[in-house]
């Protein structure tokens, strides 16, 4: 079966400080993947989309980058981190293809001081 | 931007009674799909209903989609307080991209 992993699970970082975020899927190859912000008591805003290794779709401008060095891992970074990254961060992934579902991993809180 | 917008924003009911919820969106869509998502957890999917299906059942689960509308509503019968937790529709507009709406808080009192 799938599984989908993400560390660390809650951050505390300062302004000004780098950021990276990992994600992982087990037991599945090639999936599409995605990374989601969530401000609290808000529904969720689409980061990144990447549907293979390399291939990144940003879309909103902002702070923030994503990477896919390997099929199943997922970065998310920051050279600078603003008080307004501040959120849930998710990661999910899906088949492709005619298979729209998608998983989501147990999600990152971080919170910039 | 968001495309769906759930409605209500929250809602309490007692174990046992049905929960409806309401999605609306704006564009033409290939499928819609609900998920839930307990507090500080991931989401969790539930169903999915293509858009030339009018009505799909899952378990206690039943949702139904209006493309002349452009709505869907979520009905959860004999509600249990493992229920509570916040729905969200999400659409596919193009692609597998998902757009989410605010979400409905659900909450169920044993």
């Amino acid at each position: 079966s799938q599984t989908i992993h993400q560390w660390p699970a809650t951050l505390v970082q300062p302004v000004g400080s780098p950021l990276s975020l990992e994600c992982t899927v087990e037991g599945t190859s090639n999936p599409n993947l995605y990374w989601y912000r969530q401000a609290a008591g808000r529904g969720l805003q689409l980061l990144f989309y990447s549907v293979g290794i390399g291939q990144i779709s940003s879309e909103v401008p902002q702070n923030l980058s994503a990477s896919r060095p390997q099929d199943r891992q997922f970065i998310l970074s920051s050279k600078k981190l603003l008080l307004s990254d501040s959120g849930f961060y998710l990661c999910a992934w899906s088949e492709g293809g005619d298979s729209y579902e998608q998983y989501f991993g147990p999600g990152t809180r971080l919170t910039v001081t | 931007s968001q495309q769906g917008e759930e409605d209500p924003q929250a809602l309490s009911i007692q174990e046992g009674e049905n929960a409806t919820m309401n999605c609306s969106y704006k564009t033409s869509i290939n499928n819609l799909q609900w998920y839930r998502q307990n507090s500080g957890r991931g989401l969790v999917h539930l169903i999915l209903i293509r858009s030339n299906e009018r009505e799909k059942h899952s378990g206690r689960l039943r949702v139904t989609l209006d493309t002349s509308k452009k709505s869907s509503s979520l009905l959860i019968t004999a509600s249990r307080a493992a229920d509570t937790a916040s729905y969200f529709c999400a659409t596919a507009p193009y692609g597998d991209k998902l757009i989410f709406g605010t979400g409905t808080r659900l909450q169920v009192f044993p």
